[in-house]
This record gives C-alpha cells, structure tokens and sequence, in this order.
C-alpha cells in the first residue's frame, strides 16, 4: 500500500532563518506531487506540483521554493522566512491518470516568530 | 481565473439529521473533475466522493451524495444521518481535465451536534 510521510510535524523558525520541509512517498512509482499552503478562512494554495524528477511547476511567486531530487521525493525550501509564511503546509500525491483522488500528508505547521 | 466558491464558512447539524454544503465553481471547460475532501480535527485530509463532468449521474457514497448541477456550475455535499464523526472542514476542489492543477474553495467548516 501507499504511504505519505512527511516531516517535521512542527516547526517554529525566526524571520529570515531557512526552511527545509521534507515528504516522500511509499509504495508507488513517478507520482505527481504538490506542496500547498492551508492559511485560516483561505482554504489550501496550490504552491508547487511535479509531474517527474526535475519538473517543478511554480503556482505563486514568493520566496519559497521546491525541488525534486528523486522520483518519490519532494521537498519545500527557503532561503529567509518571512512572518507571512507562517501556515500549515501540507503535501500530496496523485497517481498519473486524468482526475486522480490526491493523497495528502500528515502535514507541517510553520510558524514564523 | 477558475474558481471555487464555498459560500458557508460554518454550518451546525444535529445528529442524524441531514445538511448540505453548497459549492460553485468558474470554468469554462467542458471537461473536468469535482471532489469533496474532509478534513478532521486531526488534519488529515481524506476524500470524500469524486464526481466526473462528463456523468450526468450524481456520485455517491455511503450517506454522502452530490448533487451535480453542470449548467449551473454547482457541486453540492449532501451529508444522511449525520454522525459526529462527520464534524470537520470540507473542501471543494475542481480540476480541469488535462492539467494537473486542483482548485481548492475556503472550507466550510461543518459542526455535528449530539
């Protein structure tokens, strides 16, 4: 079966410290893989989606960034955190069929102090 | 722009009982994708019922049902017998068919009464 890991959990940094939120997947092979942000009374922001090793799609400009080193992994990054990046991130896949169900991850919360 | 709109921020239901979550979405597309998706208290997100366009029958789960209105652009949750496990956020989501983009709506945060 498919597992979703992500981590850390929690994670409080100060302004301008970097970021580094990690997730990886289990269980399948060349899933497309997203990074949203889930703000109170906003719903989720699409942030970043991948559909293969090395293919980054970016949905809003801002200072995070995502990378995509192996085909199951999928990582969230900073160089300086901002007080607006406080927020629940949270991870998912998809298998590569047209409207696939997405599988989410435990999540992180970030806060920025 | 497409979007998703999900006009009650909060709803209340007692148990057993039944209620409905509106969403409305802006696409031009014929073709996409529609989905429910639940999150707890716990904040795992689980889905909760999918709905394709081009099927005219309302998909449905359990005690959850859509009713899926194409020409109105409407995708309504309809939660029977509510139980209080059902206490959570709901998301709409849309995804036009050919991309790989979900949109999401705001939630509606739903609150099952003993």
């Amino acid at each position: 079966s498919q597992t979703i890991h992500q981590w850390p959990a929690t994670l409080v940094q100060p302004v301008g410290s970097p970021l580094s939120l990690e997730c990886t997947v289990e269980g399948t092979s060349n899933p497309n893989l997203y990074w949203y942000r889930q703000a109170a009374g906003r719903g989720l922001q699409l942030l970043f989606y991948s559909v293969g090793i090395g293919q980054i799609s970016s949905e809003v400009p801002q200072n995070l960034s995502a990378s995509r080193p192996q085909d199951r992994q999928f990582i969230l990054s900073s160089k300086k955190l901002l007080l607006s990046d406080s927020g629940f991130y949270l991870c998912a896949w998809t298998l590569t069929g047209a409207g696939s169900e997405q599988y989410f991850g435990p999540g992180t919360r970030l806060t920025v102090t | 722009a497409q979007t998703v709109t999900q006009s009650q921020p909060e709803m209340s239901v007692q148990e057993a009982e039944t209620v409905t979550l509106s969403c409305t979405y802006d696409t031009s597309e014929n073709n996409y994708y529609l989905f429910w998706y639940k999150q707890p208290p716990s904040r795992q997100m689980i889905l909760v019922i999918r709905q394709e366009a081009y099927k005219q029958q309302n998909a449905t789960e359990n005690r959850f049902s859509v009713n899926f209105q194409k020409a109105a652009k409407s995708f309504s949750l309809k939660i029977s017998d509510s139980q209080l496990g059902d206490t959570a956020m709901y998301f709409c989501a849309f995804m036009p068919s050919g991309t790989y983009k979900y949109i999401f709506g705001t939630g509606t945060r739903l609150k099952v009464l003993a």
